[in-house]
C-alpha cells in the first residue's frame, strides 16, 4: 500500500536558519505530492503540491521538488521565520482529490 | 469566499455513547472527506463522499458512518464511543474526486471520557 515517511521532530532552530524536512514515500504509479502546515491549535493548510515528477511547488519562500527517482518531496525553506514554527506533514494522494496519506509529521520550533 | 467550516470545535463524551460531528464545505465543492488526526500523529482517512455516497473507505470499523446532504455538506457519527477515539475529527472539500486539492477545515477536538 500507499505510505510516507519523514524525519522525526522536534526540529529546533534560530531565526534565519536553512530548514530541510526529508519526506520519502512507497506508492505505486505517479501519485501527487502535498505538503501541508499546522499551526497551533488549528487544521491543515495546504502549504505546497507537485503532481509529476520534476515538477517544484513552492509557496511562502518553501520549495518541493518531486524527485520519482529517489521517491522523495523534501521541504526546504532558506531563512526560517519564528511564524512559521508548526507541524509539517507530507501526504500523497493517487489523484488529487483522492484519499490523501500522511506522515506522521515533524514539528518545526523556531526561536528568535 | 467561506472556507471549510466544522461544528462544534469541542465535544466531550463519555464511552458507550454516540457522536454527530458537521461539516460544510468549501463554496463550490461537491467532495467531502474525514480524517482522524490522533495527538502527536498524522491524519488517517475514513471516509469520502461524492454525490451523497460513500465513494471510498479507510480502514475503520463500521461504528464510524456518515452522510452527505444535498447541499453537499456531511456529517460523521461515530457509535459506540471508545477511549481510543478521542482525536481531532478534520474535513477536507474538493471539487470532484480526483480533480481538485483538498482544503481543510479547522477540526472538531473529541475528548471520549
Amino acid at each position: 500500500g500507499n505510505s510516507v515517511t519523514q524525519m522525526e521532530g522536534p526540529v529546533t532552530l534560530s531565526e534565519e536558519a536553512f530548514l530541510t524536512i526529508n519526506c520519502t514515500y512507497t506508492a505505486t504509479g505517479y501519485p501527487s505530492l502535498f505538503w501541508y502546515v499546522q499551526y497551533p491549535g488549528e487544521g491543515l493548510q495546504l502549504l505546497l503540491k507537485a503532481t509529476k515528477a520534476d515538477d517544484k511547488g513552492s509557496n511562502k519562500g518553501f520549495e518541493a521538488t518531486y524527485r520519482k527517482e529517489t521517491t522523495s518531496f523534501h521541504l526546504e525553506k532558506g531563512s526560517v521565520q519564528v511564524s512559521d514554527s508548526a507541524v509539517y506533514f507530507c501526504a500523497l494522494s493517487r489523484a488529487a482529490g483522492n484519499k490523501l496519506t500522511f506522515g506522521g509529521g515533524t514539528r518545526v520550533l523556531v526561536k528568535p | 469566499d467561506a472556507g471549510v467550516t466544522q461544528s462544534p470545535t469541542h465535544l466531550i463524551k463519555t464511552r458507550g455513547q454516540q457522536v454527530t460531528l458537521r461539516c460544510s464545505p468549501k463554496s463550490g465543492h461537491d467532495t467531502v472527506s474525514w480524517y482522524q488526526q490522533a495527538l502527536g500523529q498524522g491524519p488517517q482517512f475514513i471516509f469520502q463522499y461524492y454525490e451523497e455516497e460513500e465513494r471510498q473507505r479507510g480502514n475503520f470499523p463500521d461504528r464510524f458512518s456518515g452522510h452527505q446532504f444535498p447541499n453537499y455538506s456531511s456529517e460523521l457519527n461515530v457509535n459506540a464511543l471508545l477511549l481510543g477515539d478521542s482525536a481531532l475529527y478534520l474535513c477536507a472539500s474538493s471539487l470532484v474526486p480526483g480533480k481538485e486539492t483538498q482544503y481543510f477545515g479547522p477540526g472538531t477536538r473529541l475528548l471520549v471520557l
